[in-house]
């Protein structure tokens, strides 16, 4: 059974700190890797996107791949608290019709 | 990026009422979507996985006969609440694949659903 695991927090950085958000994957075929940012009572909402091993920075993101480990990390550089949110990690295997695997997500709070 | 557009955003239904909430791709074609139900404060839950022009394929645990699903073209996927009760209160949010775009899944805004 895949799964995907995170630490559901409250994980809590000062602002203008770096938050770093961790995931782990079971699944040794998992081919994607996905962020998304979930504001209480919203629907979630793509940042960042990973295929290969290694790092990829998107303005303040950056994520972090490392398939022989089997995890998968976001780190926020400069937070804000805009940044507070439930961050999910999603895995995909690819092809099929299988969906995401999501973790639980882990719930950040930047402290102004 | 890609557009997933979900409608309403919020209904109220009386119980033993039937309400239909529909996804929709806006920018791509999209011939899997996903449907998930979210209570407050706990995670997403997959409810099924909709295919065009294909039966759905329900998740353990999820009555097909109560939320029917219907993906007849590729841009338009609807979730049927039948005969609804309290405890079918719910976030509701779709979520559609971009096979052209590294598979990667998109969200709608989602649905609250309240029965009263």
């Amino acid at each position: 059974q895949k799964e995907v695991e995170q630490n559901s927090g409250p994980l809590s950085v000062p602002e203008g700190a770096i938050a770093s958000l961790n995931c782990t994957y079971s699944d040794r075929g998992s081919q994607s890797f996905f962020w998304y940012r979930q504001y209480s009572g919203k629907s979630p909402e793509l940042i960042m996107s990973i295929y290969s091993n290694g790092d990829k920075e998107d303005g303040r993101f950056t994520a972090q791949l490392n398939k022989a480990s089997q995890y998968v990390s976001l780190l926020i550089r400069d937070s804000q608290p805009s940044d507070s949110a439930t961050y999910l990690c999603a895995v995909n295997q690819g092809g099929g019709a299988d969906g995401l695997t999501f973790g639980k997500g882990t719930h950040l709070i930047i402290q102004p | 990026g890609a557009v997933v557009s979900q409608h309403p955003s919020w209904v109220i239904c009386k119980s033993g009422t039937s309400v239909k909430i529909e996804c929709r791709s806006l920018d791509f074609q999209a011939t899997t979507m996903f449907w998930y139900r979210q209570f407050p404060k706990q995670s997403l839950m997959l409810m099924a996985t909709s295919n065009e022009g294909s039966k759905a394929t329900y998740e353990q645990g999820v009555e097909k006969d109560k939320f029917l699903i219907n993906h007849a073209s590729l841009t338009l996927s609807t979730l049927t609440v039948t005969s609804a009760h309290p405890e079918d209160s719910s976030f509701y949010i779709c979520s559609a694949r971009d096979w052209e775009w590294r598979d990667t899944i998109y969200f709608g805004e989602g649905s609250w659903l309240t029965v009263v």
